[in-house]
């Protein structure tokens, strides 16, 4: 089993839609999750961190966490062009110094 | 400069080279990673530096080989590479390490893309 779980994709999304991405986490010691996004060449840029079980948005980002699940999810709302990339979860383990990627999901978003 | 660099951006080395691979960090944070990407591949975190100590040593081969003087200078020397290392080396840092609350959030350099011949 993966650390760190993301489906490869590509997700395609209409423009205006909801982006809905998942990531599964086996160490249910976890206890800091990000989202990344990595465009094509470029390198990841934060987007989200989340550390307790919920709901938190910024804009028009929301990260969901439930621990209990050993899940969280990033939900794009309004999708545009520019968000289509590749979104990676990190999260960092019962390891203090350890954050754990998964492989990305790549997303596009069509006009 | 402000954020995380890198130099060089694209590297060209054959196998018999040596070459380093430089990273600076302008944001007062305490660690220091590098990571490498591959195609297809997940981010695999390298090493990990906090407060110019080595903490973490994931497994990697010893023709790469790091080294931080200082908390916002780090570098990845290079010996005897293979074409499988051929990838993108991401350099990034965070305040802190292993501390919930955004401190250790961490901020990725551009990378080096690395093409070993």
């Amino acid at each position: 089993q993966k650390e760190v779980e993301q489906n490869s994709g590509p997700l395609s999304v209409p423009e205006g839609a909801i982006a809905s991405l998942n990531c599964t986490y086996s160490d249910r010691g976890s206890q800091s999750f990000f989202w990344y996004r990595q465009y094509s060449g470029k390198s990841p840029e934060l987007i989200m961190s989340i550390y307790s079980n919920g709901d938190k948005e910024d804009g028009r980002f929301t990260a969901q966490l439930n621990k209990a699940s050993q899940y969280v999810s990033l939900l794009i709302r309004d999708s545009q062009p520019s968000d289509s990339a590749t979104y990676l979860c990190a999260v960092r383990g019962s390891s203090a110094s350890k954050i754990i990627f998964g492989s990305g999901t790549r997303l596009s978003i069509r006009p | 400069e402000t954020g995380v660099t890198q130099t060089p951006r694209h590297l060209v080395m054959g196998m018999t080279n040596k070459k380093s691979l430089k990273c600076e960090q302008h944001l007062g944070h305490n660690a220091m990673y590098w990571y490498k990407q591959s195609a297809k591949k997940p981010l695999e975190l390298m090493f990990v530096y906090s407060l110019e100590e080595r903490v973490e040593n994931n497994s990697v081969p010893s023709r790469f080989s790091p080294e931080c003087p200082n908390s916002s200078h780090l570098f990845l020397h290079l010996h005897t590479l293979q074409p499988e290392d051929s990838a993108l080396y991401l350099c990034a840092s965070s305040q802190e390490m292993g501390l919930a609350g955004g401190q250790e959030t961490q901020y990725f350099g551009p990378g080096t893309r690395l093409l070993v011949l």
